[in-house]
């Protein structure tokens, strides 16, 4: 079966330290993976992608992710953590054997305290 | 340029009744995705339009959903006999291809009492 899963409902971070979001995925193929934002009362925003190429993933507003083969992980970093940082981030993957669906991760709230 | 929209942004419903969602997708945006998000969870993926395709409705929960979407234009979602189970967010996203990031509506909250 397809999945994709975030352990942590939230995760708390200061101001300046670095931020890891966690997300492991299950699927058949090669997969597709995607990390979203939502911000209050907004919808989901794109922050970047993995499809091919390297492991390292950099998007937007400084984020960055890595694709982890053999652990089926596909994790959001970012070096140094602003106030504005938090918000609810949701991991998706596209399905392996459908390529019109795609699975989205329950979401981690991420808390940046200054 | 303009993003995705959906109407209502709120709906209040009794059981039993029918609702019509609406999302206008981003011009040219050949994909349109429907899903739902209850509250706590991920989204769950509905249904799937592609240009003048037939339609991916593998994901719809029961033969009470249905969608309609005429060529690349404004796509509805409809739920007969809403059940109480049925109250969630409803999001639309659209896209030009199924492996490019999606672009996501604002949702529109739906509340069967």
């Amino acid at each position: 079966a397809q999945s994709v899963a975030q352990p942590e409902d939230q995760v708390n971070v200061a101001e300046g330290n670095p931020l890891t979001v966690k997300c492991t995925y299950s699927v058949s193929g090669n997969p597709y993976l995607f990390w979203y934002v939502q911000y209050p009362n907004r919808g989901l925003q794109f922050l970047l992608k993995y499809i091919t190429g390297d492991n390292l993933v950099k998007g937007s507003y400084g984020f960055e992710a890595e694709f982890n083969k053999s652990q089926t992980s596909f994790h959001l970093k970012k070096p140094s953590a602003l106030v504005s940082d938090s918000a609810l981030y949701f991991c998706a993957v596209r399905d392996g054997d459908n390529f019109n669906k795609f699975y989205f991760g329950s979401g981690t709230k991420l808390n940046v305290k200054p | 340029g303009a993003g995705v929209s959906q109407s209502p942004s709120n709906k209040v419903t009794e059981k039993g009744k029918d609702v019509e969602l609406r999302c206008d997708p981003i011009s040219g945006h050949t994909a349109l995705y429907w899903y739902r998000q209850r509250l706590g969870q991920g989204l769950e993926f509905l249904i799937y339009f592609q240009g003048n395709s037939a339609p991916d409705k593998s994901g719809l929960p029961s033969d009470r959903f249905s969608a309609e979407r005429t060529g690349e234009s404004v796509s509805t979602l409809t739920i007969q006999r809403t059940q109480q189970e049925d109250s969630a967010v409803y999001l639309c996203a659209s896209t030009r291809l199924s492996y490019n990031e999606q672009f996501f509506g604002p949702g529109t909250r739906l509340t069967v009492l």
